[in-house]
């Protein structure tokens, strides 16, 4: 089982700063990674697949780099409503895997 | 738009069967493309998938929950469900069911959720 371990647990940032949120794959996954998003009480939201694409309705200030091991979430000028939780999951191998999540609060 | 819906009982008792169903609207489970998933999420945690069927009813399941896991799918009335048996504490979770691309396993549409506790 492929282990995904994110980076940091809590990311305190300012309204309008940027976020780098951090995906490491204790094997490579090639570019089949996903982001989620997920607000207390909520499902999780997808906002980026194939490690770069955002989905459907997702602002361009969301941003996804990487391949193989290493992977990154950028909010470059949070917003209010981007205070939540962030999840990343690997699709390369069975079974499909989540990392714990990075929590984004206000600073 | 796709949506899904949990259902099912909140309460189980600790060694009894948990049950779930997934109904989907705005989209045919039939129209096929699709891996429909369960996934859980106990309190304060993570994200873990449990397991997908196809329209067809193949499955694939977490090795970790396998000997304990069975979905099924009913195209007639586009639902799939979750049987979890011999449960504990620990199968205490939110539980979600979710859409997935079979090309590509990501989650495009998820449920809103459904808290399921066990204790006696």
């Amino acid at each position: 089982e492929i282990v995904m371990t994110q980076s940091p647990a809590t990311l305190s940032v300012s309204p309008g700063e940027r976020a780098t949120l951090s995906c490491r794959a204790s094997q490579s996954v090639s570019s089949n990674l996903a982001w989620y998003q997920q607000k207390p009480g909520q499902a999780p939201r997808l906002l980026i697949y194939g490690a770069s694409t955002r989905a459907t309705g997702i602002p361009a200030r969301f941003s996804g780099s990487g391949s193989g091991t290493e992977f990154t979430l950028t909010i470059s000028s949070l917003q209010s409503e981007d205070f939540a939780v962030y999840y990343c999951q690997q699709y390369n191998n069975w079974p499909t895997t989540f990392g714990q999540g990075t929590k984004v609060e206000i600073k | 738009q796709v949506q899904l819906q949990e259902s099912g009982p909140g309460l189980v008792k600790p060694s009894q069967t948990l049950s779930l169903t997934c109904t989907v609207s705005g989209g045919s489970i039939s129209s096929g493309g699709y891996y429909w998933s369960w996934i859980r999420q106990h309190p304060g945690k993570g994200l873990e998938w449990i397991g997908y069927i196809y329209y067809s009813g193949s499955t694939y399941y977490n090795p970790s929950l396998k000997s304990r896991v069975t979905i099924s799918v009913d195209t007639s009335k586009n639902q799939f469900s979750l049987k979890l048996s011999s449960v504990t504490a620990a199968d205490t979770a939110v539980y979600y069911c979710a859409r997935a691309l079979r090309s590509q396993y990501y989650f495009d549409y998820w449920g809103q959720g459904t808290l399921v506790t066990v204790s006696s």
